[in-house]
């Protein structure tokens, strides 16, 4: 596998259940994202690590958790979703955080889309 | 606060040409990402701006004014394969990338 991988693609699940979304990078990349993407709006940062710590939580509802037990995985666990939370959950990648192009370019995967009934 | 705007939709020829404007105002600038998107896919970088001027890579070229807070990207020689969504990012004071919502270009045979 090469670049950023994210499994599942597709998820519906019912504002009860609980499930988790996984990205792996496979680029050595040292920075994950979590972006929330809706139709006709933009790209929505939810949740930044750097060296697996957490650095950005941009006012993300406690029905996200975010997990990041390595440089190279990630997960967003769900839980009591609401029907606006259906969306294209994107991961990205990148080598770093602030340094210049080359380090900060940021790398997607897939997605998964949510349906949450 | 912080805004990107771009249009929301365009319509070319195939082997035209096309300019796709992207306007910001954000809280200091360091640097501008354009990314092209198809649809039920993962955004892919295309270009990279932090000095004002023109960069070319290929058929794709993207423009910088930082003074007046404008970029575009340039398409030539469209093909129909270049239909998708096209995404401006502008990172700012704090290297956050402040995202538009994409223009979505549609090529017509």
């Amino acid at each position: 596998e090469t670049g950023v991988t994210q499994t599942p693609r597709h998820l519906v699940m019912g504002m009860t259940n609980k499930k988790s979304l996984k990205c792996e990078q496979h680029l050595g990349h040292n920075a994950m994202y979590w972006y929330k993407q809706s139709a006709k709006k933009p790209l929505e940062l939810m949740f930044v690590y750097n060296f697996k710590e957490q650095t950005e939580n941009n006012s993300v509802p406690s029905r996200f958790s975010p997990e990041c037990p390595n440089s190279s995985h990630l997960f967003l666990h769900l839980h009591t979703l609401q029907p606006e939370d259906s969306a294209l959950y994107l991961c990205a990648s990148s080598q770093g955080l602030a340094g210049g192009p080359s380090t900060d370019t940021q790398y997607f995967g897939p997605g998964t889309r949510l349906t949450v009934l | 606060g912080q805004n990107i705007d771009q249009p929301t939709e365009m319509t070319a020829t195939e082997g035209a040409i096309v300019q796709i404007n992207c306007t910001y105002q954000t809280s200091g600038f360091n640097g501008l990402f354009w990314y092209q998107q198809h649809a039920g896919e993962a955004p892919t970088f295309l270009s990279y701006n932090v000095l004002d001027g023109l960069e070319e890579k290929g058929r794709f070229s993207s423009f910088l004014s930082r003074s007046k807070g404008y970029s575009y990207l340039l398409l030539k020689e469209l093909q129909m394969k270049d239909s998708a969504s096209y995404l401006c990012a502008v990172r700012d004071s704090n290297y956050q990338l402040i995202w538009g919502a994409g223009t979505k270009l549609i090529i017509k045979p």
